[in-house]
């Protein structure tokens, strides 16, 4: 069974700063999504990035961009020009191209600072 | 506008009682799931399904029971049986096969 590890649980950072929160995965799987959702204090759960496993080219969404390393089997998310909204749970999570689950992980809690 | 809503948004469990939180989506999705989220965790798969009538058990479906029998349709009945329900609960729905799953707001469920 795939897993999604998130080894950071907690992370701060000064708004426009950079961040970079980190996410592995455990798979025998060669094709599959990755995703990042973010969680705000509303508890909406709002998908910020996905990435192919098959597109060696990172994805990009304005501030955030992942570096996939497929190999190492890491996906990390970065936050450029940090700003207070940004303050929220992320969740990493998998999704196999045979199964139509998602795995997330445990998340990561962002605060940015003023 | 096209979305999932969940009701209610807050929801009261004696004990021994079963209760069903809805799950409604007008995106004309295939997939829909159900995760449940405990403070502090991340979500966990509790049932999920491809089609109308049918669907497939998750990770922690002991406890919890659902049906589709329409496809805009996912209820979720939280049964006498899980013994620790108090979570907060999201419902998802997801396109083809290379889309994203789309969240409701969640109902927080808790014990009196």
């Amino acid at each position: 069974a795939q897993t999604v590890t998130q080894s950071q649980p907690e992370m701060s950072v000064q708004e426009a700063e950079t961040v970079t929160l980190s996410c592995t995965y455990d798979t025998s799987e060669s094709n599959y999504y990755l995703f990042w959702y973010k969680q705000p204090p509303s508890r909406q759960m709002i998908l910020v990035i996905r990435q192919e496993a098959y597109k060696q080219q990172n994805a990009t969404e304005n501030r955030f961009s992942v570096n996939f390393q497929k190999a190492a089997k890491s996906f990390s998310l970065k936050i450029s020009d940090s700003q207070l909204g940004d303050t929220a749970m992320y969740f990493c999570a998998f999704m196999s191209y045979n199964n139509n689950d998602m795995r997330f992980g445990a998340g990561t809690r962002l605060t940015v600072k003023p | 506008d096209g979305g999932i809503t969940q009701s209610p948004k807050y929801l009261f469990r004696k004990e021994g009682q079963n209760v069903t939180l809805s799950c409604e989506q007008n995106l004309n999705h295939d997939a829909m799931y159900w995760y449940r989220q405990d403070p502090g965790q991340g979500l966990r798969l509790i049932y999920y399904s491809q089609i109308v009538n049918d669907f497939q058990k998750g990770d922690i479906a002991e406890g919890y029971s659902v049906s589709r029998e329409k496809k805009e349709s996912f209820p979720l009945t939280v049964t006498s049986a899980q013994k620790n329900p108090t979570a907060f609960y999201l419902c998802a729905s997801r396109d083809t096969d290379n889309q994203p799953q789309h969240f409701g707001d969640g109902t927080r469920l808790s014990i009196l």
